[in-house]
């Protein structure tokens, strides 16, 4: 049973470009969540997804967006990089209408922003 | 809003050992909470979770965790420490409590368990 996959693991990119991370949820899961750890600190919501619309957002900027498509991966895109976008990227996956059910989440996508 | 605090930026415990790791939460009704472990480069692997129930929750590894209402705590306990254990520690609490998968997680304590 593959757990939750993301792509890439490691990405340079310049400031003002644009970048896109993908993720697989967990199989059987149906809702992903994206998360911004940036060094030093805990994991930051950044926002949901759930049956291919956003449902919960965090406090960030409208340059981050995403989407989920028909199969439940997701993608994270990021226009207007800043240097302060440098951080770890994860994806979480769980199952919708199990309340009591854990997120799994991925291994990350480091971003670093020169 | 909900949220949990880690009061320790770093554990630090011999090997065999019993090891604490300590959370706190503020929260508007039942508490969700839950504990992962971060290993270097690595994403987060889920411990345990308190929902309801017993306030002794067992986990993953050895790990356990113990619900106190009146203290507002959900410290992570291991009754024999491993240099294993090595790792970066999260507590987390869902917001709202009974709502969708949000997370809120604490800033995270450094467990260093040394031989």
């Amino acid at each position: 049973d593959a757990g939750v996959t993301q792509s890439p693991t490691h990405l340079i990119k310049t400031r003002g470009q644009q970048v896109t991370l993908r993720c697989s949820p967990k199989s059987g899961h149906d809702t992903v969540s994206w998360y911004q750890q940036a060094l030093g600190q805990g994991p930051q919501f950044i926002f949901q997804y759930y049956e291919e619309e956003e449902r919960q957002r965090g406090n960030f900027p409208d340059r981050f967006s995403g989407h989920q498509f028909p199969n439940y991966s997701s993608e994270l895109n990021v226009n207007a990089l800043l240097l302060g976008d440098s951080a770890l990227y994860l994806c979480a996956s769980s199952l919708e209408g199990r309340g009591n059910t854990e997120a799994f989440f991925g291994q990350g996508t480091r971003l670093t922003v020169v | 809003a909900q949220s949990v605090a880690q009061p320790e930026d770093q554990v630090n415990v011999a090997e065999g050992n019993p090891l604490t790791v300590k959370c706190t939460y503020s929260v508007s009704g039942n508490p969700y909470l839950f504990w992962y472990v971060q290993y270097p480069n690595r994403g987060l692997q889920f411990l345990l979770k308190y929902i309801t129930g017993d306030n002794l929750v067992k986990g993953s590894y050895g790990f356990e965790a113990e619900f106190n209402k009146s203290q507002t705590s959900f410290h992570l306990k291991k009754p024999s420490a491993l240099v294993s254990d090595s790792a970066l520690y999260f507590c987390a609490v869902r917001d709202p409590p009974g709502g969708y998968n949000k997370l809120i997680f604490g800033a995270g304590t450094r467990l260093a368990v040394h031989p």
